[in-house]
């Protein structure tokens, strides 16, 4: 089956720098690659995701690119602000479009 | 709210009563997913349905496990014998499709945590 496997499991940051998340998965037939924020005692919710034919994809603050030769795919955060302090995850569909998820990266972003 | 929703969102239990969890996913969406929360990790997936046939179950899904979705709308899980490591939060998901293709977003619901004394 896939494994997914994330780092760094925390990330500290000053308000306003870069951070970057990066995961790595072992299924060459995932195609679809979503990241997940989750604030304490809240659901999990899609922030952006990135399906195996595009190799970048920016929503505002938030950046994904996918390397598909190397099988990992990474988060980007700029500017980052208070607010974007949460955990974050990476998942890979498997069949079914069932997601493997990473362990999760505890954001913290100090004012 | 038009999210998905599951009930009870807390219960305690002592090890070996069973226990059953109940989803209501987004109307329109007929896929739904069990994932299994403990802390400082992922969702770990358990099964998924495809309107009312569940399609796939995890091998870390016991037999004491078993999840229905009669009529394609609610679902639930029943865990029979608990036992102290079935604690952990219980996430429903649901997922719509467009043009007939999975999109493979997830929307959760809040989640049911257990716990087994």
């Amino acid at each position: 089956g896939e494994n997914v496997e994330q780092h760094p499991s925390t990330l500290s940051v000053q308000e306003g720098d870069s951070a970057v998340i990066k995961c790595t998965y072992s299924d060459s037939a995932s195609n679809y690659f979503p990241w997940y924020k989750q604030e304490l005692g809240k659901r999990p919710q899609l922030i952006i995701d990135i399906r195996s034919n595009v190799g970048e994809k920016k929503d505002q603050r938030i950046a994904v690119t996918l390397n598909k030769t190397a099988k990992h795919f990474s988060l980007h955060i700029t500017e980052t602000q208070p607010e974007d302090s949460a955990v974050y995850f990476c998942a890979a569909s498997g069949r079914y479009s069932t997601l493997t998820f990473g362990k999760g990266t505890m954001l913290l972003v100090s004012p | 709210d038009t999210g998905v929703s599951q009930d009870p969102r807390h219960k305690i239990t002592k090890r070996g009563q069973n226990v059953t969890f109940r989803c209501d996913p987004i109307s329109e969406h007929n896929r739904l997913y069990w994932y299994r929360q403990t802390l400082g990790q992922g969702p770990e997936f358990l099964t998924y349905f495809q309107n009312e046939a569940q399609l796939e179950k995890s091998r870390l899904l016991s037999d004491r496990f078993s999840a229905e979705r009669p009529k394609g709308s609610f679902s639930t899980l029943e865990i029979q014998r608990t036992e102290q490591g079935d604690s952990a939060m219980y996430l429903c998901a649901s997922s719509p499709t467009s043009g007939g293709l999975d999109t493979g977003e997830l929307f959760f619901g809040e989640g049911s945590r257990l716990t087994v004394l």
